[in-house]
């Protein structure tokens, strides 16, 4: 089963615009991470909130958490046409992650 | 050791057949995490050791499917008995053991073995 949820399923946006993918779960947890994954490609960890916090950079990359909403949202400024891929937001509770159906974002040039 | 390695990249089996897959993780990394993702879908958990024990199993882990993980090392993956419903990307991870408490980190994941089952 997938806790999470991310929304939109699908977003096409152009070059140097800003793209925004929230993610919703059910349960507690510990943490939040977003992986990315290129076409048929493993998935690369981008950044990870802890439950504790609200939000949260990294280059590019802003997220934030509202656990009393039990949401997160990735936001990705000044996209480039490399960040075309799927985007998973995981919850961590217990000893594994859970991860929601990802969002896939095409960056045109 | 510049990440977590899965062989074979691609497998194309009959129906019926037995399939292995082996993961090597991180060499510093205590877990070791399967999952699968079926196309257009986020993965899911399938089981995770801590060193050689399998502390986990999801039930999406039918009798068909087995993993070890010897000397708490390399991991291998195998279904038996393989049904076309089986054919998915099977990913494996490794981290650290304290990855969610204070110090925390993200999985790092192989590139895949992709099933198909014809």
């Amino acid at each position: 089963s997938q806790q999470g949820e991310e929304d939109p399923q699908a977003l096409s946006i152009q070059e140097g615009e800003n793209a925004t993918m929230n993610c919703s779960y059910k349960t507690s947890i510990n943490n939040l991470q977003w992986y990315r994954q290129n076409s048929g490609r493993g998935l690369v960890h981008l950044i990870l909130i802890r439950s504790n916090e609200r939000e949260k950079h990294s280059g590019r990359l802003r997220v934030t958490l509202d656990t009393s909403k039990k949401s997160s949202s990735l936001l990705i400024t000044a996209s480039r046409a490399a960040d075309t891929a799927s985007y998973f937001c995981a919850t961590a509770a217990g000893n594994k992650l859970t991860f929601g159906g990802g969002t896939r974002v095409l960056v045109k040039p | 050791d510049t990440g977590v390695s899965q062989d074979p990249r691609h497998k194309i089996t009959k129906r019926g057949q037995n399939v292995t897959f082996r993961c090597d993780p991180i060499s510093e990394h205590n877990r070791l995490y399967w999952y699968r993702q079926t196309l257009g879908q986020g993965p899911e958990f399938l089981t995770y050791f801590q060193n050689e024990a399998q502390l986990e199993k999801s039930r999406l882990l039918s009798d068909r499917f087995s993993a070890e993980r010897p000397k708490g090392s390399f991991s291998t993956l195998e279904i038996q008995r393989t049904e076309q419903g089986d054919s998915a990307m099977y990913l494996c991870a490794s981290s650290p053991t304290f990855s969610f408490g204070t110090g925390s980190w993200g999985y790092t994941f192989g590139s895949g073995t992709r099933l198909t089952v014809v």
